[in-house]
């Protein structure tokens, strides 16, 4: 099965800091590099993604750096905000036979103090 | 509202006994899949459907199966086969092709069973 590392496993960062999150997967067939958010009881919901020719996305406050020639993505949160604290995921994500697959990561629990 | 539904939002069940979770959307998406989350821990894929009466098994199939009889709909039940049933479980849908396609997810149900 592929390997996907996520770190830190919590974060704690005040408000208007700089929130950042790693990912290290090892399978090179992964085509997608994605960020989820998940607020507690719900369902994740699809933050920002990636392609891997590309080395950097931006979305408002929301920044993926990816090295592909290390296997590492990042998420970074600029002036984070406590509506922002939630759990992230990586899911680097593959097609096989047709079908999507994503291999989440553990998840980082992020607290933005007020 | 366009969206995928989950219920019930908790269920709770005797050990030995069958449960069925329920998932319904109407995005009109061909791929549906179902997750398990257990605390401190990423997405577990279950099994996941690509298109009507057809279904594949996922990394932890084991104890649970599908049916897929409808484009809208896709229940999980968990037999008693299953030894550690008490999770977080997640159904998520997502259009078919090549390319990135965002997969949403329900809000999911959760299963405690003793």
């Amino acid at each position: 099965q592929q390997q996907v590392k996520q770190s830190p496993q919590s974060l704690i960062v005040q408000k208007g800091g700089i929130s950042i999150i790693n990912c290290a997967y090892e399978n090179t067939a992964f085509d997608y590099f994605p960020w989820y958010q998940q607020f507690p009881g719900k369902g994740p919901a699809l933050l920002i993604a990636i392609r891997p020719d590309v080395s950097e996305k931006k979305e408002g406050r929301f920044t993926i750096s990816f090295n592909k020639s290390a296997k590492q993505f990042s998420l970074h949160i600029m002036d984070s905000q406590p509506g922002d604290s939630a759990t992230y995921f990586c899911a680097p994500y593959y097609l096989i036979q047709g079908a999507q697959k994503l291999v989440f990561g553990q998840g980082t629990r992020l607290t933005i103090n007020p | 509202d366009g969206g995928i539904t989950q219920s019930p939002k908790y269920l709770f069940r005797k050990e030995g006994q069958n449960v069925t979770l329920s998932c319904e959307q109407n995005l009109n998406h061909d791929a549906m899949y179902w997750y398990r989350q257990d605390p401190g821990q990423g997405l577990r894929l279950i099994y996941y459907s690509q298109i009507v009466n057809d279904f594949q098994k996922g990394d932890i199939a084991e104890g649970y199966s599908v049916s897929r009889e409808k484009k809208e709909s896709f229940p999980l039940t968990v037999t008693s086969a299953q030894k550690n049933p008490t999770a977080f479980y997640l159904c998520a849908s997502s259009t078919q092709g090549r390319g990135f396609y965002e997969q949403y997810f329900g809000p999911g149900t959760r299963l405690t069973v003793t």
